[in-house]
């Protein structure tokens, strides 16, 4: 079975601190991906960054970078500064193997808020 | 060039009424996804289309809910008859490769009274 979990409903941090928020997955496909997703207040899905099972370093993009523990199977998502405009859901999701390769699988999600 | 787009972008029914949410694909994106979040729970795959057919359909919760996307553009959800346990709201995403990063619209917030 494929999996994504979040154990962490909700989560403050001060502005300009570090993050880090939780995701764990399950899955028995030796290819697949991770995805991170922020979901503002305004509903929309936001891609920030994506991380390949087989990608040998973490992935970043700005301000957000992936904790990739294979081994583990974790895959958390690490902001560095915190910005009061961080304040969202983010949803850790996986790619996993479905009939036509591509479904996405969520976790129930973190809801972030950044303290000024 | 415009993103995923829902509409409507709220709705709230009666039980037992029909409702049709729409789903306007980025152009040229051949692969269009249905996903819906209820309240407190992660978000839930439904269908898969690759341009007009249906590709993978496990995650329909059952025969109320009908999904089209004719000419391989645009797509429409509709449930009938609506029931409580169908409020959440539903996302569309679209993506270009079948591989390919998953593009989401607004959501369409469905309300089921």
């Amino acid at each position: 079975a494929q999996k994504i979990t979040q154990t962490q409903p909700g989560m403050f941090v001060q502005e300009k601190e570090a993050v880090t928020l939780d995701c764990t997955y399950d899955t028995s496909d030796p290819s697949y991906g991770l995805f991170w997703y922020k979901q503002p207040s305004s509903g929309e899905m936001i891609f920030l960054i994506y991380q390949g099972s087989y990608d040998q370093q973490n992935a970043t993009e700005g301000r957000y970078s992936l904790n990739f523990q294979k081994a583990r199977k974790s895959a958390n998502l690490v902001i560095s500064a915190s910005q009061l405009g961080d304040s969202a859901m983010y949803f850790c999701a996986m790619r996993g193997r479905s009939n036509t390769g591509n479904q996405f699988y969520f976790g129930t999600g973190t809801s972030l808020t950044v303290i000024p | 060039e415009a993103g995923v787009t829902q509409f409507p972008s709220h709705s709230v029914i009666e039980k037992g009424q029909t409702v049709t949410l729409r789903c306007d694909p980025i152009s040229g994106h051949d692969n269009l996804y249905w996903y819906r979040r209820v309240m407190g729970k992660e978000i839930k795959f439904l269908l898969h289309f690759v341009k007009e057919s249906k590709q993978d359909e496990s995650g329909m919760p059952n025969n109320r809910f009908l999904a089209e996307r004719t000419g391989g553009t645009y797509s429409t959800l509709k449930v009938q008859p609506a029931e409580l346990e169908d409020s959440g709201v539903y996302f569309c995403a679209s993506s270009q490769g079948r591989l390919g990063e998953q593009f989401f619209g607004p959501g369409t917030r469905l309300t089921v009274l």
